[in-house]
C-alpha cells in the first residue's frame, strides 16, 4: 500500500526567507503523481504544485519548487520570499496512475512570522 | 468559471441519524471524488465516481455512499451515523483526462463540516 509521511508537524518560518518542507511516499510503482495542497484557516484545500513521476524535470510554480527524488522517493517543497498568506496546513499527497485514490501525508503547519 | 461548491457549510446530527451531502463540480468537470478529513489529520478517500458510476472506493463501509447525476453533480449519503463520523467533508472534482482512468488534479471544494453528537 502506498503511504505518505510528513516528518515536520510544524513550521515557521520569517516573512520574506525560504522554507523547505518535507515528503516521503513509499510505492513500488512507476507511474504516479505526487501533489503539495495547501489548506489554509477557510479549510478550502488548494493545488499549490504537481509532479508526474516520469519528468525529470522539477516542478515550479513561482514561489513554488519542488525537489523530487526519485530514488530516494521524497518529494519536498520549497517555498522561496515566504508572505503572510501562506500561513496554512500543507499536505502532501500521491495517486498512482491510473487509479483515483489519492493519499495525503498528516500534514504540515507553516506559520510565516512578520 | 465557477468553481467546486458543497452545501450545507455546517451540519450537527445526532448517532444513528443520516444525512446528504452535495457537491456541486467545476464546470466542465466530469469526475467527483469524496474524502473524510478527521481533525488534525490529512484527507481520506472515501470513493469516486465518474459518469454516474462509482469508479473505486477506499475503506470506507457500505453505510457511505454516493451518486453521480448527469450534470455531474454529486452527493454522499451515510447512513447509520456514529460518533466518529464527526469530520471535514471534502469534495473534488476533476476534468476529463486522455483515457477513462487518467489521472489527473482533483481541484477541492470548501467542505462540509459535519458533527455527530
Amino acid at each position: 500500500a502506498q503511504t505518505v509521511t510528513q516528518s515536520q508537524p510544524e513550521m515557521s518560518v520569517q516573512e520574506a526567507e525560504t522554507v523547505t518542507l518535507s515528503c516521503t511516499y513509499d510505492t513500488s510503482e512507476s507511474n504516479y503523481y505526487l501533489f503539495w495542497y495547501k489548506q489554509p484557516p477557510s479549510r478550502q484545500m488548494i493545488l499549490v504544485i504537481r509532479q508526474e513521476a516520469y519528468k525529470q524535470q522539477n516542478a515550479t510554480e513561482n514561489r513554488f519548487s519542488v525537489n523530487f527524488q526519485k530514488a530516494a522517493k521524497s518529494f519536498s517543497l520549497k517555498i522561496s520570499d515566504s508572505q503572510l498568506g501562506d500561513t496554512a496546513m500543507y499536505f502532501c499527497a500521491f495517486m498512482q496512475g491510473n487509479n483515483n485514490d489519492m493519499r495525503f501525508g498528516a500534514g504540515t503547519r507553516l506559520t510565516v512570522k512578520p | 468559471e465557477t468553481g467546486v461548491t458543497q452545501s450545507p457549510t455546517h451540519l450537527i446530527k445526532t448517532r444513528g441519524q443520516q444525512v446528504t451531502l452535495r457537491c456541486s463540480s467545476q464546470s466542465g468537470h466530469n469526475t467527483v471524488s469524496w474524502y473524510q478529513q478527521a481533525l488534525g489529520q490529512g484527507p481520506q478517500f472515501i470513493f469516486q465516481y465518474y459518469r454516474e458510476e462509482e469508479n473505486g472506493r477506499g475503506n470506507f463501509p457500505p453505510r457511505f455512499s454516493g451518486l453521480q447525476f448527469p450534470n455531474y453533480s454529486s452527493e454522499l449519503n451515510v447512513n447509520a451515523l456514529e460518533l466518529d463520523d464527526s469530520a471535514l467533508y471534502l469534495c473534488a472534482s476533476s476534468p476529463p483526462g486522455l483515457a477513462v482512468l487518467s489521472t489527473d488534479t482533483q481541484y477541492f471544494g470548501p467542505g462540509t463540516r459535519l458533527t455527530v453528537l
